[in-house]
């Protein structure tokens, strides 16, 4: 079975620039998340959906993040326009539905902001 | 909301000596906590989990056990091997599938030699 897959998995990019990550879960997972991870901590989470449906969006800066679902399958997370702090790991996990815990991770996309 | 405190931040063992993480949990609710396991360049990998209706769950030579009274609960490696060496985060998650994974600072597992 194919695990979560995230591209690019390297980003670099000037401050102010656009900037777009792809995820695509594990077959049949419903839900998906987005988490950032700083140099040295632990994910944070920025956004759920279930489905295509974004039930938790309450971390995630809205004035320059933006997320999309579209056919509850793929997601791409956006950053318009970056700065320098945005430079983080972004991690994207699925799991089968709201109601089973177990979260499984991509590889990550690890965006540099220069 | 859920606060995870996660200690050491680094543990250097002998290898076959243990190693033991310790984390503690805020919200009293939260009913699932799994370990993951994240190498350098790599996305973090399950390597265990324990449900708040268990106390201690093994896996080979990995173990977690968990005090909901106390909310805390620690993830014990035995006769650890160089490939053991990583970063450890422990997680937990609220009751209803409402959240996300609140994750600690993580531990860095050194395995010598």
């Amino acid at each position: 079975e194919a695990g979560v897959v995230q591209s690019p998995r390297y980003k670099i990019i000037e401050k102010k620039q656009p900037v777009a990550f792809w995820c695509n879960p594990i077959s049949g997972h419903n839900t998906l998340y987005w988490y950032l991870q700083n140099l040295g901590q632990g994910p944070e989470l920025l956004i759920r959906y279930e489905n295509e449906e974004a039930v938790d969006d309450s971390q995630l800066p809205k004035d320059r993040f933006s997320a999309e679902r579209l056919k509850g399958v793929d997601s791409t997370l956006k950053i318009q326009p970056a700065e320098l702090g945005d430079s983080a790991v972004y991690l994207c996990a699925s799991s089968q539905s709201s109601g089973r815990d177990t979260q499984y991770f991509g590889p990550g996309t690890r965006l540099t902001v220069l | 909301g859920e606060n995870v405190e996660q200690h050491p931040s680094t543990l250097s063992v002998q290898e076959g000596d243990s190693a033991v993480i310790k984390c503690t949990y805020s919200d009293s609710a939260s009913n699932y906590f799994p370990w993951y396991k994240q190498e350098l360049g790599k996305g973090p990998q399950l390597i265990i989990d324990i449900r708040s209706n268990v106390g201690e769950k093994k896996d080979q030579r990995i173990a977690v056990t968990l005090n909901k009274t106390a909310k805390h609960f620690s993830l014990h490696i035995t006769e650890t091997q160089p490939e053991d060496s990583a970063v450890y985060f422990c997680a937990a998650k609220a009751g209803g599938g409402a959240d996300g994974l609140t994750f600690g600072k993580g531990t860095h597992l050194i395995i010598q030699p």
